[in-house]
């Protein structure tokens, strides 16, 4: 799984398995999280997010899991697809006293994911 | 609906030249920000507008201004271009901080 600091893992995988992409994050004091795809020559685009009052958040084919014990996320892709082939990252915003977010957001160095079909 | 529209796409520059990156949103977001994105590497917090009116710095802000220009656009500004400069540059908004950042397609910036 990636970390921040940590080099870009890569993930393989035939058509039609399930994927599991980890990402490890440092500050406790992080209340949401947020998956991106980026597919080369393209920015990031949004998959799915996840507030830290939740351990689990499911979208289409895609869920998110959040482990703030251990300070673990990962996103599961289900029946993966060719198309799903990119680069996957995790982002983490720090939360401000009085609730205050200015949604600056710390990013992990991704992880390559191919599809084979 | 264009998004987030970034210009230019590609600009190669000789050190100590300016130049200008020009970000615009159409919806209506509150909060921009400016990446910068390095071979195998996450993206890095340059600056940011939570709201028309406000800049603060990032992560990485050396070298790099930024204007909020109105709610729409958000430019950044390198004053005397360095190759360690040399990355491709995203610029994101949202309608406010906790939620989900929508990205450009980015401007590749080489120096020479």
């Amino acid at each position: 799984g990636e970390s921040v600091g940590l080099h870009l893992p890569t993930l393989s995988v035939q058509e039609g398995d399930n994927s599991i992409i980890n990402c490890a994050y440092s500050n406790s004091a992080s209340d949401y999280f947020i998956w991106y795809k980026q597919e080369s020559g393209k920015g990031p685009q949004f998959i799915i997010d996840i507030r830290s009052n939740m351990d689990k958040r499911q979208g289409q084919r895609v869920t998110v899991l959040l482990n703030k014990t251990v300070k673990h996320l990962s996103l599961q892709i289900a029946a993966t697809q060719p198309g799903d082939s990119a680069v996957y990252f995790c982002a983490e915003n720090i939360g401000h006293a009085g609730g205050t977010s200015y949604g600056k957001l710390t990013f992990g160095q991704g992880t390559i994911l191919t599809v084979h079909p | 609906n264009a998004g987030v529209t970034q210009t230019p796409k590609f600009q190669v520059l000789k050190t100590g030249q300016s130049m200008t990156l020009q970000c615009a949103q159409d919806m209506n977001h509150n909060s921009m920000y400016w990446y910068r994105q390095d071979p195998g590497m996450g993206l890095r917090l340059i600056y940011y507008s939570a709201s028309e009116g406000t800049t603060d710095k990032g992560e990485v802000p050396n070298g790099y201004n930024v204007s909020r220009l109105n709610k729409r656009e958000f430019s950044l500004r390198l004053e005397s271009a360095a190759p360690s400069q040399t990355s491709v540059y995203f610029c994101a908004s949202t309608v406010r901080g906790g939620e989900p950042q929508h990205f450009g397609d980015g401007t590749r910036l080489s120096i020479l």
